[in-house]
């Protein structure tokens, strides 16, 4: 069974652009979380998508957004990036949102650097 | 504010040397603890879960257990390939489920 995977690996923008990040889960998996880990703050969760839906959110601006497709795949884009958006996005997916963190698995992320 | 504070945030170890990490948290409603082990350039990979305070999981040379304020998990012998980040989360109860990390221990093993 394919893992996670996410596009692109590693990505570098400068401040004021913006960038869109890919997730595509695990067959049959329905939930798609976003975090962002930096050395300072950790693992922060951005949010999660469930049927194309947002079900949760983290305490992060509006220039972080994302959406989810009817098969499950998940974009994250941030807008007019800044220093501070440096960091390793992550996307996680597991079979659905009722418990099932037991088998939530993560991808590889993307490491964005912004100049 | 619910936090999750993890030390040491570094360790390191001889090979067959034993020690525990902690991760010590402040909810307001803990529904479980999970811990992760992170290498380098990959996501986080799933360890265990815990839900209530007495309650222990093992695995190879890892150990967790849970109290009411923190948890630890014990390392038992640890070899090079043991050397990793290790995330503890907690997910907590509420209208707004999510997972909240502590910023890990950074476990290195020498040989």
């Amino acid at each position: 069974k394919a893992g996670v995977t996410q596009t692109p690996r590693y990505l570098i923008k400068t401040r004021g652009q913006q960038v869109t990040l890919s997730c595509s889960p695990i067959s049959g998996h329905r939930s798609v979380s976003w975090y962002q880990q930096t050395p300072g703050q950790g693992l922060q969760f951005l949010f999660e998508y469930f049927s194309e839906t947002q079900r949760n959110k983290g305490n992060f601006p509006g220039r972080f957004s994302g959406r989810q497709f009817s098969n499950s795949r998940s974009e994250m884009n941030v807008s007019t990036l800044e220093l501070g958006d440096s960091a390793l996005y992550l996307c996680a997916s597991r079979p659905s949102t009722s418990g099932s963190y037991n088998e939530q698995f993560f991808g590889p992320g993307t490491r964005l650097t912004v100049l | 504010e619910d936090q999750v504070t993890q030390s040491p945030e570094a360790l390191r170890l001889q090979e067959g040397e034993s020690s525990s990490l902690n991760c010590s948290y402040t909810v307001s409603g803990l529904r479980g603890l999970f811990w992760y082990r992170q290498d380098p350039g990959k996501g986080p990979e799933f360890l265990f879960t815990l839900y209530s305070a007495g309650e222990e999981k093992e695995k190879e040379r890892l150990k967790a257990t849970l109290t009411k304020k923190e948890s630890f998990l014990h390392i038992t012998a640890p070899k090079p390939e043991d050397s990793a980040t290790y995330l503890c989360a907690v997910l907590l109860w509420g209208g707004s489920e999510k997972l909240v990390f502590g910023k890990g221990t950074k476990l290195t093993v020498n040989p």
